[in-house]
């Protein structure tokens, strides 16, 4: 069974950084690209940042402005976001989702975490 | 920037009824498109990818249409636990994105 646990949420002030883990356990994490998608209150689904499922290639909103880093440890099958100078904004729920297809982009996405709350304010 | 638009916003519908939602690509995507089904305080379930695929384990009721620029997703009668917000996406191009949702709510 696919399983992707994200942790690492809270209350961040404007400016402030934050990092996002995803462990996922139940699938062959290296052979799928893996996605962020996040969710401000009471808004829609907003794609945030995919990678590749060797790492070596990485797509980010244009929203983000360069802010955010994605990256994976295939070795420990965990996925991370890495936040810099936050906004209010960046308010919102992060998802960790795996591509349903091994092959092809941009991915759709077919398991997804429980998400967790990133809220930035002062 | 591929932009989704869904309609209705809303559904307000009734246990046993059909409910057909639409989503419309403002270019052409091909077959590229999924829906997905989000309950409140849940993460979403993808329901249909390649625009009329069914994902695993997901019940015969959900069907999904069309290519191009036109879709839709039919819930051919509705239980319920249906009663959720849809969204479609796209990955014809990136970056891959989502339209804005249609709730079904109970009449």
């Amino acid at each position: 069974e696919v399983q992707l646990l994200e942790s690492g949420g809270s209350l961040v002030q404007p400016g402030g950084s934050l990092r996002l883990s995803c462990a996922a356990s139940g699938f062959s994490f290296s052979t799928y690209a893996m996605t962020w998608v996040r969710q401000a209150p009471g808004k829609g689904l907003e794609w945030v940042s995919t990678i590749s499922g060797s790492g070596g290639t990485t797509y980010y909103a244009d929203s983000l402005e360069g802010r955010f880093t994605i990256s994976r440890d295939n070795f420990k099958n965990t996925l991370s976001l890495q936040m810099n100078s936050l906004r209010v904004e960046d308010t919102a729920v992060y998802y960790c989702a795996k591509d349903l297809k091994s092959v092809g982009y941009p991915p759709y996405f077919d398991n997804w975490g429980q998400g967790t709350l990133v809220t930035v304010s002062s | 920037e591929i932009v989704l638009t869904q309609s209705p916003a809303t559904l307000s519908l009734s246990p046993g009824e059909r409910a057909t939602l639409s989503c419309r690509a403002s270019h052409g995507v091909s077959s590229s498109l999924a829906w997905y089904q989000q309950k409140p305080g849940q993460a979403p379930r993808l329901l249909i990818y390649d625009a009329s695929n069914r994902a695993t384990g997901i019940p015969a009721r959900f069907s999904g249409f069309g290519s191009g620029t036109d879709f839709t997703l039919t819930i051919s009668s509705l239980e319920p636990e249906d009663f959720a917000v849809y969204y479609c996406q796209q990955r014809s191009s990136w970056p891959p994105t989502f339209g804005p949702g249609t709730k079904v709510d109970f009449k």
